[in-house]
């Protein structure tokens, strides 16, 4: 399996701040990676797909870029709304793996 | 716009099988999409359980593979998931999701991206005796 390192656990920030969560997955997996944010009890929603595609409706504040096999999702001028947990998933190999997770929290 | 709808028995006891439907409205599930189910245990991260295309063809995580079956309902327009010989370890919100492939072609190899567009909103299954 494709495994994914998710870093940091955890993020404290304010309103307004700029954000970067990394996801480094254990073998090459082109652009093959998403990332999802959720709300406690709630599903996962769809920011990113493709490692870089904004997914609609999605603020442009989100950002995606690779390095390699280094991927990152950035967050400028964080919103209220944006307190939440981030994860990273690859669908280049079943079975898709997703990252432990990034809770984001408020300072 | 598709939307989909989980439903299950809530409680199941250790050594059961649980049956899991994803009721799925807006869309058929006869379209050219694959769909998906993932688990998150209460306070942990989420889990790919597997996945089943619009023909019936599946691919489950071989860390489940001994254990579920994922099939189709085309005349109620639902997916089911049937989990056998739970433990307390299978306790979790369950989801499905739909999955969108796309074409693309990176350093000019050309490839499948996919990702989980449209989710349930989760159906928790616990098991206890």
């Amino acid at each position: 399996d494709i495994q994914m390192t998710q870093s940091p656990s955890s993020l404290s920030a304010s309103v307004g701040d700029r954000v970067t969560i990394t996801c480094r997955a254990s073998q090459s997996i082109s652009t093959y990676l998403n990332w999802y944010q959720q709300t406690p009890g709630k599903a996962p929603k769809l920011l990113i797909y493709d490692a870089s595609t904004l997914y609609i409706g999605v603020p442009s504040r989100f950002s995606g870029s690779r390095s390699g096999t280094v991927f990152t999702l950035s967050i400028s001028n964080l919103q209220p709304e944006d307190f939440a947990t981030y994860y990273c998933q690859q669908s280049s190999s079943a079975p898709y793996t997703f990252g432990q997770g990034t809770m984001l929290e408020i300072k | 716009q598709v939307q989909l709808q989980e439903s299950g028995p809530g409680l199941v006891k250790p050594s059961g099988t649980v049956s899991l439907t994803c009721a799925v409205s807006g869309g058929s599930i006869s379209s050219s999409n694959w769909w998906s189910w993932v688990r998150q245990p209460p306070g942990k991260g989420l889990e790919w359980i597997g996945k089943i295309s619009h023909s019936g063809s599946t691919t489950y995580n071989p860390s489940l593979k001994s254990r579920i079956t994922m099939s189709l309902d085309k005349s109620k327009n639902q997916i089911s998931l049937k989990l056998n010989s739970v433990t307390a370890a299978d306790t979790a919100l369950y989801f499905c999701a739909r999955e969108v492939s796309l074409i693309v072609v990176v350093d000019a190899t050309q490839g499948e991206s996919s990702y989980l567009d449209v989710w349930g909103q989760g159906t928790t299954v616990t098991v206890s005796s």
